[in-house]
């Protein structure tokens, strides 16, 4: 099984800032990685797939890079809804999830 | 747009068999493009993918469930459906339903449906 590792477990920003949130596989995933955003008493929703691509209407300020084993979601200029918990998801090797990054505002 | 919705009991007892559907609407369940699929998510912590079934009726399981679960689909219904036997208290979670898709990843998701095991 590919494990995730997300960093940090909480991270603490104020609106208008800038978002860094990391996912490290255990082994190479290729680009076969997705972040959702979840609120809370929400499903998730999908932001990124294949590590780089938004999904359809994700904002601008939403972008990811990375691949084979590092990744990262960034957040340009955070908006008050921006805080949530993130998860990052692999599909190179059937399907797992890392343990989620909490954004919470400053 | 494709909606999704779970339904179930929310109230399983332990050892017995969770039994949880899940509704399409807004397009058809014999759609190509989708595997209907089933993700957990235990109280506060992170989502685990269970199984995912193509119209067709071809299945992928999580190894860890492969032993307790089926999943199944009902064309003439709009309906997949999952079964989750010999229930443990470990298995009260959030149940979503969502679909999966080879260029994405699982992009529509139902509101979830919180399944406890007590007795």
């Amino acid at each position: 099984e590919i494990v995730l590792t997300q960093s940090p477990a909480t991270l603490s920003l104020s609106p208008g800032e800038r978002a860094t949130l990391s996912c490290r596989a255990s082994q190479s995933v290729s680009s076969y990685l997705a972040w959702y955003q979840q609120k809370p008493g929400q499903a998730p929703r999908l932001l990124i797939y294949d590590a780089s691509n938004r999904a359809t209407g994700i904002p601008a300020r939403f972008s990811g890079s990375g691949s084979g084993t590092d990744f990262t979601l960034t957040i340009s200029s955070l908006e008050p809804e921006d805080f949530a918990v993130y998860y990052c998801h692999q599909r190179a090797n059937w399907n797992t999830f890392g343990q989620g990054t909490r954004l919470e505002i400053k | 747009q494709v909606q999704l919705q779970e339904s179930g009991p929310g109230l399983v007892k332990p050892s017995q068999t969770l039994s949880l559907t899940c509704t399409v609407s807004g397009g058809s369940i014999k759609s190509g493009t989708y595997y209907w699929t089933w993700i957990r998510q235990h109280a506060g912590k992170g989502l685990e993918w269970i199984a995912y079934i193509f119209y067709s009726g071809s299945s992928y399981y999580n190894p860890s469930f492969k032993s307790r679960g089926t999943i199944s689909v009902d064309t003439s219904k709009n309906q997949f459906f999952l079964n989750l036997t010999s229930v443990t208290a470990a298995d009260s979670a959030v149940y979503y339903c969502a679909t999966y898709t080879r260029e994405t990843a699982f992009d529509i998701w139902g509101q979830g449906t919180l399944v406890t095991v007590s007795s």
